[in-house]
């Protein structure tokens, strides 16, 4: 089943919070978060695993609850470079036939 | 380092043609995947492969196939398109699944069926 994503779409002023939410109906064992900017191709933020492993590239944090199964991702003093659709993924076992199943996203604009 | 190239960038089939689209990726990972991303929508797994030799079924499967052709190259092939195959395709490599890993993803195949 894909992930639930919330909010679909928000519009920040530069400098602005935000927090975008993916909820699964499944139990999960990791919880991957993507960016993709208009006509790119998706590019790895974070993943963060069942137990509290974390690994992510940009100044940008998040949270798994493994009991509710949701994550949050944080956008904290949004720049202009954060625009673009964010994609979550989960995946509900750890194995090599494991796959990612990913949210239809959440489209995050940044004005000036 | 090229990372994940992909071929073509662009196609235009008509109603019943064939086609494969290739995917190379230069960073010695394991295992590769192709995904379609419909307009306004998420990426949805077609295929992937965890290792050169073995090939695995994603959420689309029908109307695909794909070869692991070694480490480095994954095709994937539509053999008789259909305009519900109008997207863009998304090939994608990594180290491994499970645990720690990210996934590097090509430029992407336009693909549009008449």
């Amino acid at each position: 089943q894909q992930p639930v994503q919330s909010p679909q779409a928000v519009i920040l002023r530069e400098g602005e919070d935000a927090v975008i939410n993916c909820s699964s109906s499944k139990a999960l064992y990791s919880v991957h978060w993507y960016r993709q900017k208009h006509g790119e191709a998706p590019v790895f933020l974070m993943i963060l695993l069942k137990g509290g492993e974390q690994k992510g590239h940009e100044k940008i944090s998040a949270s798994f609850n493994e009991k509710k199964q949701q994550s949050s991702l944080y956008l904290t003093a949004s720049q202009l470079s954060y625009s673009g659709t964010y994609f979550c993924g989960t995946e509900s076992g750890y194995s090599s036939a494991s796959k990612i199943i990913f949210g239809s996203g959440t489209r995050l604009s940044i004005r000036p | 380092n090229a990372g994940v190239t992909q071929t073509p960038k662009f196609q235009v089939l008509k109603t019943g043609q064939s086609m494969t689209l290739q995917c190379a990726q230069d960073m010695n990972h394991n295992s590769m995947y192709w995904y379609r991303q419909d307009p306004g929508m998420g990426l949805r797994l077609i295929y992937y492969s965890a290792s050169e030799g073995t090939t695995d079924k994603g959420e689309v499967p029908n109307g695909y196939n794909v070869s692991r052709l070694n480490k480095r190259e994954f095709s994937l092939r539509l053999e008789s398109a259909a305009p519900s195959q109008t997207s863009v395709y998304f090939c994608a490599s990594s180290e491994g699944q499970g645990r720690i890993y990210e996934q590097y993803f090509g430029p992407g195949t336009r693909l549009t069926v008449t």
